[in-house]
């Protein structure tokens, strides 16, 4: 059972590329989310989705789309890159609780992809 | 508002000795918590959670927390720290209400030989 697994692992831009990550999970979750991960700063949401076709903002989403278009996949994209955009990148996912909120449902985390931008 | 704080940036031990890894919460409503433990390189896993059943939680690898309604505090702690258990540690906490997960900035424990 992969669990999340996210690609690429590593990646180098220039400043004003492009490009996708990609986040699959085998779990039918219903939940996914987009964190990155810097020194001092902990976790902080990108965007995350509630369902196949839906997405929603987190705390930092400027600069960057996702799109959730099957179940099992999340992508979280770059139009420009700046430098500040350079960290390791997480993807998240966890099911629906009783209630129909996803709170009593821990998360499952990828291994993360580090980007960096120069 | 909800927030999460970790009251140690880093923590150091000798092996075999108690670990103890410090949270504080704030919530407008009663949160579910739960600790994670980060590997070098690796994602985040989870090592318990609490969700308003018993207070005191027990986890993977020997670790526990206690939820304190009353010092709004959810520590970490561990009798006897082993090598392996030098990681970085994330406290976090959803609001039994809506589907975000607040995390704390980390506390890295280091562990002694």
């Amino acid at each position: 059972n992969a669990g999340v697994t996210q690609t690429p692992k590593f990646r180098v831009l220039k400043t004003g590329q492009s490009m996708t990550l990609l986040c699959a999970q085998d779990m039918n979750h219903e939940y996914m989310y987009w964190y990155r991960q810097d020194p001092g700063m902990g976790l902080r949401l990108i965007h995350y989705s509630v369902g196949e076709g839906t997405t929603a903002k987190g705390e930092v989403p400027d600069g960057y789309n996702v799109s959730r278009l099957k179940k099992q996949n999340f992508l979280l994209g770059l139009e420009s890159a700046a430098p500040s955009q350079t960290s390791v990148y997480f993807c998240a996912s966890n099911a629906l609780g009783g209630t129909g909120y996803s709170y009593n449902s821990p998360l499952h985390f990828g291994n993360g992809t580090r980007l960096t931008v120069t | 508002a909800q927030s999460v704080t970790q009251l140690d940036s880093h923590v150091s031990v000798s092996e075999g000795t108690p670990v103890l890894l410090r949270c504080n919460y704030s919530s407008s409503y009663s949160p579910s918590l739960f600790w994670y433990v980060q590997h070098p390189n690796k994602g985040l896993q989870l090592l318990l959670k609490y969700t308003s059943a018993a207070t005191l939680v027990k986890g993977i690898n020997g670790f526990e927390a206690e939820f304190k309604k009353s010092e709004t505090s959810f520590h970490l702690t561990k009798p006897s720290a082993h090598m392996s258990d030098a990681a970085e540690y994330f406290c976090a906490l959803t609001p039994n209400t809506g589907n975000q997960f607040y995390f704390g900035t980390g506390t890295s424990l280091t562990v002694i030989p």
